[in-house]
């Protein structure tokens, strides 16, 4: 089954403290993203890849890394997590050719809280 | 800032055909009209998209007026299950590929 998996799903973790939240998608999809969604400021865009090795800011890239090193991984990490980034993240992937990059396929979403 | 608007929310009887508005006067002649829904805290599904005629597919159609500044998606026959929130949304620039969602319309479809 084609899919976009993120691991955990929940996540509550304490300032400071360094996490990652995983990605992998199954479709041999070049493009892949992060977005944050908070109440009342809709899905934000945080990082996209076009490929292995090559990751772009979106709007709203302040405190977070990521890494493509391979083509169906694109992890999300918090180097040092803050209660402004408690939020509710989507990973999201698709091809990147023409109008395909439009056409996103999204993870479940990890809930993540810190205190 | 997201180069669609949409109202924020809307109401349509159960079996009636609900009518989602968009515009999106800045749309350059090369982007693309996605649509998607959120239905409470999933992730986003992909719906349909166009560039200038319209669409039809399995679950909606797209209509996009002839000068590109607003389209309509139309879902024919809504049912409860189409309680969502639905985005519109444009490429901001494809030479950089983001993607700005906005904060799309809260559809409430009535018993």
């Amino acid at each position: 089954e084609a899919q976009v998996t993120q691991n955990p799903r929940y996540l509550i973790t304490v300032t400071g403290k360094k996490l990652t939240v995983t990605c992998s998608q199954n479709m041999n999809h070049e493009y892949m993203s992060w977005y944050r969604q908070d109440p009342g400021l809709g899905l934000r865009q945080i990082y996209y890849s076009m490929n292995v090795e090559v990751t772009d800011k979106g709007d709203v890239p302040e405190g977070y890394k990521v890494s493509r090193k391979e083509k169906r991984n694109f992890p999300l990490i918090l180097e040092s997590p803050s209660p402004n980034q408690t939020s509710l993240y989507f990973c999201a992937s698709s091809w990147s050719s023409g109008s395909a990059i439009g056409r996103q396929y999204f993870g479940p979403g990890t809930r993540l809280t810190v205190t | 800032d997201a180069k669609t608007t949409q109202p924020t929310s809307m109401d349509c009887a159960e079996g009636r055909a609900a009518n989602l508005p968009c515009n999106h006067s800045t749309i350059s002649g090369n982007e693309y009209v996605y649509w998607y829904r959120q239905i409470h805290s999933q992730g986003p599904q992909y719906i349909i998209h166009g560039l200038k005629n319209n669409e039809t597919n399995e679950m909606a159609s797209l209509i996009i007026t002839e000068d590109r500044k607003s389209s309509t998606l139309i879902l024919p026959h809504a049912t409860l299950r189409d309680t969502a929130v639905y985005y519109c949304i444009v490429r901001v620039d494809p030479r950089d590929d983001k993607i700005i969602f906005g904060k799309g319309t809260r559809l409430h479809i009535l018993p």
